[in-house]
């Protein structure tokens, strides 16, 4: 059965640096979400991305954070200079198939847990 | 999109159905329900959803109340893998960011 990939499963990073989720989505879906979830917390809705453009982001998501589907497989998300607050699991997402129901169920990877020293 | 009232916990017995009862009571003619679970910080898995008619797949069954307000998802063999949180979203079908609430705490007791 097809599904959403991650990587890398936990990335530890220094306050400031950049760091970079990997998100594989599954391989006929068009439309790709990331959402992350603070421990303890609500899972909260980043981005969500089309047709190689953001359709929607969250107030969260400002200027330290871009998304980008640099080829055909891959979905990625940039923390350009990482903050404690950012310490969180970054869970992708993807829907719709090309072909078949038009459903948007979102089928969700099993995150990247992101700790910022 | 609408939003959910869901109890925050409830306990279920290895074998027994879980029932699941979820509020919608501002639901619009075009919303979906859709259920997911989280297991311990995994990501959020899908289970089912409907928009008029009861549901059923091989996860669970959901019943949607004929004025929509309300739906209960159904666990019908418990199993201590079942323990998780689950989450109601209401949403419309087409493409979007799932809203989710607190959810319910399901503990699968042996």
């Amino acid at each position: 059965e097809p599904e959403v990939t991650q990587t890398p499963s936990h990335q530890v990073t220094q306050m400031g640096q950049e760091v970079i989720l990997r998100c594989v989505p599954i391989s006929n879906h068009l439309y790709f979400y990331w959402y992350r979830q603070i421990l303890g917390q609500k899972v909260e809705f980043l981005v969500s991305f089309y047709n190689n453009e953001i359709s929607e982001k969250s107030e969260i998501f400002d200027d330290q954070f871009s998304v980008e589907r640099p080829d055909g497989s891959n979905f990625t998300l940039k923390i350009r200079s990482t903050k404690l607050e950012d310490s969180a699991m970054y869970f992708c997402a993807s829907s719709r198939p090309l072909a078949g129901p038009s459903t948007d169920t979102q089928y969700f990877g099993p995150g990247t847990r992101l700790t910022v020293l | 999109d609408a939003k959910t009232t869901q109890p925050p916990s409830m306990d279920c017995a290895e074998g027994r159905a879980a029932n699941l009862p979820c509020n919608h009571s501002t639901i619009s003619g075009n919303e979906y329900v859709y259920w997911y679970r989280q297991i311990h910080s995994q990501g959020p898995q899908y289970i089912i959803h409907g928009l008029k008619n009861n549901e059923t797949n091989e996860m669970a069954s959901l019943i949607i109340t004929e004025d929509r307000k309300s739906s209960t998802l159904i666990l019908p063999h418990a199993t201590l893998r079942d323990t998780a949180v689950y989450y109601c979203i209401v949403k419309t079908d087409s493409w979007g960011k799932l809203q989710f609430g607190a959810g319910t705490q399901v503990v699968v007791t042996p």
